[in-house]
């Protein structure tokens, strides 16, 4: 099994481009979410869903976008990037929401210039 | 709100020597889960061990096992026989039970095994 695809591995953006990351996962998981981790802050969670169809908001969601149109995929995407938007993101997922494990990606490193 | 604190931003040891990585937690819930992520210079997010609150016992996986004090909120990781290959940063996370699923993680512990 793959896991937890995520793609760019990298990516650089000019300030006010839109882009959107990639995630993908074959685990049959309900629950997938996106968190960016930047220096000294450890790992924030962007958004998250809890099946197809339905998502929700996290800690830092502001400037991002999701979908869940399917069980697998669980797109992130960028409105207007900004260079406070620089960072690593990571696409997780687990079977539930409250299950004991989470899956990660490989995470995404964005740069905004 | 939960919180995790990591107070040691980064810690050496010598190969094959022990080291023991701190943690603490803030919550007011008495079911979850604790967690220890390694994150080597690849950025893949490896778990490497995690506590279920509810039981007494301490968890260990191989040379890696923890040390969780409930009512101090503390949940330190010690490596054993500590190997190149266990370089990395290292993040404590806590699971609740809130209604977004989130982990919360610490700022993380920069470990460096020197040979």
């Amino acid at each position: 099994n793959a896991g937890v695809t995520q793609t760019p591995k990298f990516q650089v953006l000019k300030t006010g481009q839109s882009m959107t990351l990639q995630c993908a996962q074959d685990m049959n998981h309900e629950y997938m979410s996106w968190y960016r981790q930047d220096p000294g802050m450890g790992l924030r969670l962007i958004h998250y869903s809890v099946g197809a169809g339905i998502t929700d908001q996290g800690e830092v969601p502001n400037g991002y976008n999701v979908s869940r149109s399917t069980t697998e995929d669980f797109p992130l995407r960028l409105l207007s990037a900004a260079p406070s938007q620089t960072s690593v993101y990571f696409c997780a997922s687990s079977y539930t929401m409250t299950g004991k494990r989470a899956f990660f990606g490989q995470g995404t490193r964005l740069t905004v210039v | 709100a939960q919180t995790v604190t990591q107070s040691q931003p980064e810690m050496s040891v010598q190969e094959a020597e022990t080291v023991t990585l701190s943690c603490t937690y803030d919550t007011s819930e008495n079911n979850y889960y604790l967690f220890w992520y390694k994150q080597p210079p690849s950025r893949q997010m490896i778990l490497v061990i995690r506590q279920e609150a509810y039981k007494q016992q301490n968890a260990t996986e191989n040379r890696f096992s923890v040390n969780f004090q409930k009512a101090a909120k503390s949940f330190s990781l010690k490596i054993s026989d500590s190997q190149l290959g266990d370089t990395a940063m290292y993040f404590c996370a806590f699971k609740g039970s809130s209604n977004t699923g989130k982990l919360i993680f610490g700022q993380g512990t920069t470990l460096q095994v020197k040979p």
